[in-house]
């Protein structure tokens, strides 16, 4: 079946320095990643909508310029937390939907998500 | 706005018996739902899905039941077992579009 992976799986950093998240589609191609944020005890909350070749899309309250998001190719979006602070840390995980005929299928598969703790 | 919900935080059943989890929806545009299973500090998993054309999809002791006219899915587990013990969220969307989460119902199944 699809695979979504993500690297690293954990990171701790300190307060301050920029940590970047992979998402890769193993054996698909994704026009669309999404990536999603958990707090705990409380659902996925979708940050942004990255799309191959074009600015990711944020949702309300998300800074764009804190957490970069560049899908650069089918099968690798990336998500970098800049200037990473204590309360930046959560669980991040990516999504990806594949493509057929150049259109998003309905399945998704999500990564297995990256733990970041910030010190 | 949630616009996906599941009104039961937690759930506890005897192994070997059915599980039933919940999930309410409002926006009547959604027309894929899925369910993921969650382990503690680990992503979700996908476990099951169902488009809007169906009302019933099954996949081993996994059937989700979909009432459009009632905006409400659930999802059957039998017979329960201890490993199915997790956080189950429901989740949907408009096919190709962002996926809307329920909190999720945290399953406990006892032995």
């Amino acid at each position: 079946g699809a695979v979504v992976s993500q690297h690293p799986s954990r990171v701790i950093c300190k307060s301050g320095t920029s940590v970047k998240i992979e998402c890769r589609s193993l054996d698909f191609q994704a026009t669309t990643m999404f990536w999603y944020r958990q707090f705990p005890k409380q659902s996925l909350m979708l940050m942004a909508t990255s799309n191959e070749g074009s600015k990711a899309t944020y949702e309300q309250g998300v800074e764009k310029d804190k957490f970069l998001i560049n899908h650069a190719s089918l099968t690798l979006s990336t998500l970098t937390v800049t200037s990473a602070h204590p309360e930046d840390s959560s669980f991040y995980i990516c999504s990806a939907s594949s493509t057929s005929g150049g259109a998003a299928t309905d399945t998704q598969y999500f990564g297995p998500g990256t733990r970041l703790t910030v010190l | 706005d949630q616009q996906v919900k599941q009104n039961s935080p937690s759930l506890s059943v005897q192994e070997g018996r059915i599980s039933i989890l919940n999930c309410d929806y409002t926006n009547s545009m959604f027309d894929y739902f899925l369910w993921y299973k969650k382990y503690p500090a680990e992503g979700p998993t996908f476990l099951i899905s169902i488009s809007s054309i169906k009302d019933k999809n099954e996949d081993g002791r996994f059937t989700v039941f979909l009432n459009k006219s009632a905006k409400h899915l659930s999802l059957h587990i039998v017979p329960s077992q201890p490993g199915d013990s997790a956080v189950y969220f429901c989740a949907a969307s408009v096919t190709g579009n962002q996926f809307y989460f329920g909190t999720g119902t945290s399953l406990t199944v006892i032995p």
